[in-house]
C-alpha cells in the first residue's frame, strides 16, 4: 500500500524548533518530488516547501524562507522539515505529499498530517 | 507568483443537485489545474488532474473543464458523501498555489 506517515508534531514555544518526518512506503520514494503543505485551524491549504526527487532543488514559501529547511534521505525513504524560529502563525496541520509528473504534477498521495502547536 | 481564486466561497445544495465551482488563475496555466476534496479532519484527496482527467477511483459524477485561466469543477448529481470543501491548485509553476476553497454544505 502506498503510504506517507508524518511524525514529529507537537507543542513548541514561540522561537523554538521542531523537526517533522515523513516515512514513505509502497513506492519508489527516490523517484518522486515531495512537498510539505500546511493548514492552519479553520483555514485553507498553504504550499510550504518542496524538494526534487534527488534533493538537489528546493523551494520555500516566503512565509517560511530562512526558518524552515526541507531535506530527504532516499536511503531511508524519509522526508524531513526542520522548522526554526517558530511563530504563532506557523501553527497548523502539516501534510507530507507526493507529486507525480504523470498526473500533471498533481499531488496524488497525502499523509494523515501532524499538528504543530506554537504557544507559550 | 500565480494567484488562484475560487467562487463561490461556499454554497448550499441538496442531494441530487448539479453543482459548479469556478477557479481562476491570475495568468495562463495551460491545463495544469488540479481539484481536491477535503473532509473535516482528513487529508485532501485528488479528484481531477490536468484540468479534466479523473483520478483513478473517483466517481464519474465529478468532472473538470477549462484551460488557460478559467476552470470549472462540476458535480453532476450531489451525493451525501460529497459535502466537503473543494480546492483548486495550479501545478504550472512554483509556488504551486491553492485556491482559497469552496465549502459545499447541505441545504
Amino acid at each position: 500500500e502506498v503510504q506517507l506517515v508524518e511524525s514529529g508534531g507537537g507543542l513548541v514555544q514561540p522561537g523554538g524548533s521542531l523537526r517533522l518526518s515523513c516515512a514513505a512506503s509502497g513506492f519508489t520514494f527516490s523517484s518522486y518530488a515531495m512537498h510539505w503543505v500546511r493548514q492552519a485551524p479553520g483555514k485553507g491549504l498553504e504550499y510550504v516547501s518542496a524538494i526534487s526527487s534527488n534533493g538537489g532543488s528546493t523551494y520555500y514559501a516566503n512565509s517560511v524562507k530562512g526558518r524552515f529547511t526541507i531535506s530527504r534521505d532516499n536511503s531511508k525513504n524519509t522526508l524531513y522539515l526542520q522548522m526554526g524560529s517558530l511563530r504563532a502563525e506557523d501553527m497548523a496541520v502539516y501534510y507530507c505529499a507526493r507529486r507525480w509528473e504523470l498526473l500533471g504534477y498533481a499531488i496524488d498521495i497525502w499523509g494523515q498530517g501532524t499538528m504543530v502547536t506554537v504557544s507559550s | 507568483d500565480i494567484q488562484m481564486t475560487q467562487s463561490p466561497s461556499s454554497l448550499s445544495a441538496s442531494v441530487g443537485d448539479r453543482v459548479t465551482i469556478t477557479c481562476r488563475a491570475s495568468q495562463s496555466i495551460s491545463s495544469y489545474l488540479n481539484w481536491y476534496q477535503q473532509k473535516p479532519g482528513k487529508a485532501p484527496k485528488l479528484l481531477i488532474y490536468a484540468a479534466s482527467s479523473l483520478q483513478s477511483g473517483v466517481p464519474s459524477r465529478f468532472s473538470g473543464s477549462g484551460s488557460g485561466t478559467d476552470f470549472t469543477l462540476t458535480i453532476s448529481s450531489l451525493q451525501p458523501e460529497d459535502f466537503a470543501t473543494y480546492y483548486c491548485q495550479q501545478s504550472y509553476s512554483t509556488p504551486r498555489a491553492f485556491g482559497p476553497g469552496t465549502k459545499v454544505d447541505i441545504k
